[in-house]
């Protein structure tokens, strides 16, 4: 099971662009990379996945680098309302492990 | 309605009661799961299931006991509640790529 490594927490400002690195170095060639965002008080909630390369959807993008050790989510324009915690999985899709996060406060 | 519902929202039982929380999901997904979180930490994996009548430990499930003989239920029971096992409690479920997660059941054992 590939462990993720991810920031413990970011700060931004509304309206600047996130990026949230998370590290995998012994992914493994079937895995695919997740990422989840956890608002207080809620279960998380899906917002992307990839395998390789870029992936884009409405609400972010997930950057995958040729070696896949590591992967970036980020997201456009923060408003207060993304201040939630964000976490990156790898590995088995039955287990779905989440790692510890990385909390994201975003200021006025 | 669809989607996956929990119940109880909240529960204050006492050290060494048997208690159950249930978990409903009304998509028909084959995957469901058991998270704990703990004030201030992230998930941890008590239990998960391929589908029905199969069921896999997770991270943490010592203290725990699942069953699932209808595809869309599966209960969680603590067989003799410890201090320990006071946290919110998340019930998830997967048809595809995507995991939907339950509101949760806030438990505190007394």
């Amino acid at each position: 099971l590939a462990k993720t490594t991810q920031p413990i927490s970011m700060d931004s400002y509304e309206g600047q662009e996130v990026n949230i690195t998370c590290s995998h170095n012994n992914i493994a060639t079937n895995d695919y990379i997740t990422w989840y965002q956890q608002f207080p008080s809620q279960g998380p909630r899906f917002i992307i996945q990839g395998y390789k390369t870029k992936v884009t959807n409405e609400v972010a993008s997930l950057f995958i680098p040729a070696d896949r050790k590591s992967s970036t989510l980020s997201l456009p324009r923060v408003s207060l309302s993304d201040t939630a915690v964000y976490y990156c999985l790898v590995g088995d899709p039955d287990k779905l492990i989440f790692g510890t996060g990385t909390r994201l406060q975003v200021f006025p | 309605d669809a989607g996956i519902t929990q119940s109880p929202r909240y529960k204050i039982t006492e050290t060494g009661r048997q208690v159950t929380l249930m978990c409903h999901q009304t998509w028909s997904h084959s995957y469901m799961f058991w998270y704990r979180q703990d004030l201030g930490h992230g998930l941890r994996l008590i239990y998960y299931s391929a589908a029905a009548d199969i069921t896999d430990k997770g991270e943490v499930p010592d203290g725990y006991v699942v069953s699932r003989s209808k595809t869309e239920n599966f209960p969680l029971t603590l067989e003799s509640a410890t201090r320990s096992q006071t946290s919110v409690y998340f019930c998830a479920s997967r048809g595809g790529t995507e995991a939907f997660f339950g509101q949760g059941t806030r438990l505190t054992v007394v």
